[in-house]
């Protein structure tokens, strides 16, 4: 399969446990997103990476949450001291972008956190 | 940064009749607007999309169209199956980056 692929789908970790989270994109995509969403919401922009480079973070990402991609390929997004309002789907995406004309985001099945 | 309101937030319609879904952006320039397809535990996944500078595209079923003078665009889904039960999201993106509506849950009833 050479989809966007996540890793665990599922997490259920106790209130002030750390979680970590992998995306691999698509091997050939410069841009990787991640995006949360909760029950009933549309995906909401976490941040995004050009390459290596992290080109932006929304204010939705409290200095608990971290993202990395380190060598331009797959990508870790980790969550420290989780809180119970952190429980969603989260949600990796890549895309290609050549300054051109915006093209397809590509989504993985997302990682479900669950916080006791 | 942008905002995108979807309308309605649930849809039921009878097998083979037309469904529409509504959104309006808040940012002039965006400049790109899919829709996604979100059925029950998976992926959302692109099902059409239109660009700026033009107002309307279809694709079988599915029709997308764009008013750029009121910062709308709709959906439009014609002859209406079971397998178009599903979440649909709309979004408007901005230097390649993406603002999703809310969502609209569509059940199509045999």
């Amino acid at each position: 399969d050479t989809g966007v692929s996540q890793d665990p789908r599922h997490k259920i970790t106790k209130r002030g446990q750390n979680v970590t989270f992998r995306c691999d994109p698509i091997s050939e995509h410069n841009r990787l997103y991640w995006y949360r969403q909760t029950l009933g919401q549309g995906p909401e922009f976490l941040t995004y990476f050009q390459n290596e480079a992290q080109l932006e973070k929304s204010r939705l990402l409290s200095d608990r949450f971290s993202a990395e991609r380190p060598k331009g390929s797959f990508s870790t997004l980790e969550i420290q001291r989780t809180e119970q309002g952190d429980s969603a789907m989260y949600l990796c995406a890549s895309s290609l972008v050549t300054g051109g004309p915006e093209r397809e985001l590509f989504f993985g099945e997302g990682s479900r956190l669950t916080v006791l | 940064g942008e905002n995108v309101e979807q309308h309605p937030s649930t849809l039921s319609v009878q097998e083979g009749d037309s469904a529409v879904i509504k959104c309006t952006y808040s940012d002039s320039a965006s400049n790109y607007f899919p829709w996604y397809k979100q059925e029950l535990g998976k992926r959302p996944q692109l099902i059409i999309d239109i660009r700026s500078n033009v107002g309307e595209k279809k694709d079988q079923r599915i029709a997308v169209t764009l008013n750029k003078t009121a910062k709308h665009f709709s959906l439009h889904i014609t002859e209406t199956q079971p397998e178009d039960s599903a979440v649909y999201f709309c979004a408007a993106s901005r230097d390649y980056k993406l603002s999703f509506g809310a969502g609209t849950t569509v059940t199509v009833r045999a």
